[in-house]
């Protein structure tokens, strides 16, 4: 089973640019989490997506957002980028069945750099 | 809100030797999982170990195994006979039973650079 894939793995863009990402993930996965890691914050939540629905936020600005498709590929926007948004941005999928074994998968990232 | 917490920013063992990664979380949930995930230099996640809290064994995957104490909320892990390959970071995280309302979101701590020697 392929596992899960993210678009495009390097993107350098300018202030006040928008970006958008994109992530598939294993087949079969209803569930995709984004997460932004940066050196000085660490890990953290961006949004959740559930069959086409978010289903959990984290603290971001409103300049943050996503969306899911039908077959569960998910795409997240930053819009108005900011040096601060430079960043491994993470994608993760789950069968999203609320038990143990439903473990998060991560895709490789993407790594933004806004100049 | 749940908070984790890993207080050695960096580890280093020798090749072969043992060693045991620190990570205590707060909640006041009762039910909850708790993960291991390591990133090498690839940048890659990838689940180690996993631990449902209404279990009190401890889970345990070839080398690796947990010491989940609940009462003291306290999730170490232990790396047995140490590879070069093991060198990356590792991240403690936890995720909340109840998917109705946190979802799948985990939430991680710091992070531990494991060093591993030749």
């Amino acid at each position: 089973k392929a596992g899960v894939t993210q678009t495009p793995r390097y993107l350098i863009k300018t202030r006040g640019q928008q970006v958008t990402l994109s992530c598939s993930p294993i087949s079969g996965h209803r569930s995709v989490s984004w997460y932004q890691q940066t050196p000085g914050q660490g890990l953290q939540f961006l949004f959740e997506y559930f069959s086409e629905t978010q289903r959990n936020k984290g603290n971001f600005p409103g300049r943050f957002s996503g969306r899911q498709f039908s077959n569960s590929r998910s795409e997240m926007n930053v819009s108005t980028l900011e040096l601060g948004d430079s960043a491994l941005y993470l994608c993760a999928s789950s069968l999203a069945a609320g038990a143990v074994t439903d473990t998060q998968y991560f895709g490789p990232g993407t790594r933004l750099t806004v100049l | 809100a749940q908070t984790v917490t890993q207080s050695q920013p960096e580890m280093s063992v020798q090749e072969a030797e043992t060693v045991t990664l620190s990570c205590t979380y707060d909640t006041s949930e009762s039910d909850y999982y708790l993960f291991w995930y390591k990133q090498p230099p690839s940048r890659q996640m990838i689940l180690v170990i996993r631990q449902e809290a209404y279990k009190q064994q401890n889970a345990t995957e070839n080398r690796f195994s947990v010491n989940f104490q609940k009462a003291a909320k306290s999730f170490s892990l232990k790396i047995s006979d140490s590879q070069l390959g093991d060198a990356a970071m590792y991240f403690c995280a936890y995720r909340s039973f109840r998917t109705g309302t946190s979802g799948s979101r985990l939430t991680f701590g710091e992070g531990t650079q494991l060093t591993v020697n030749p």
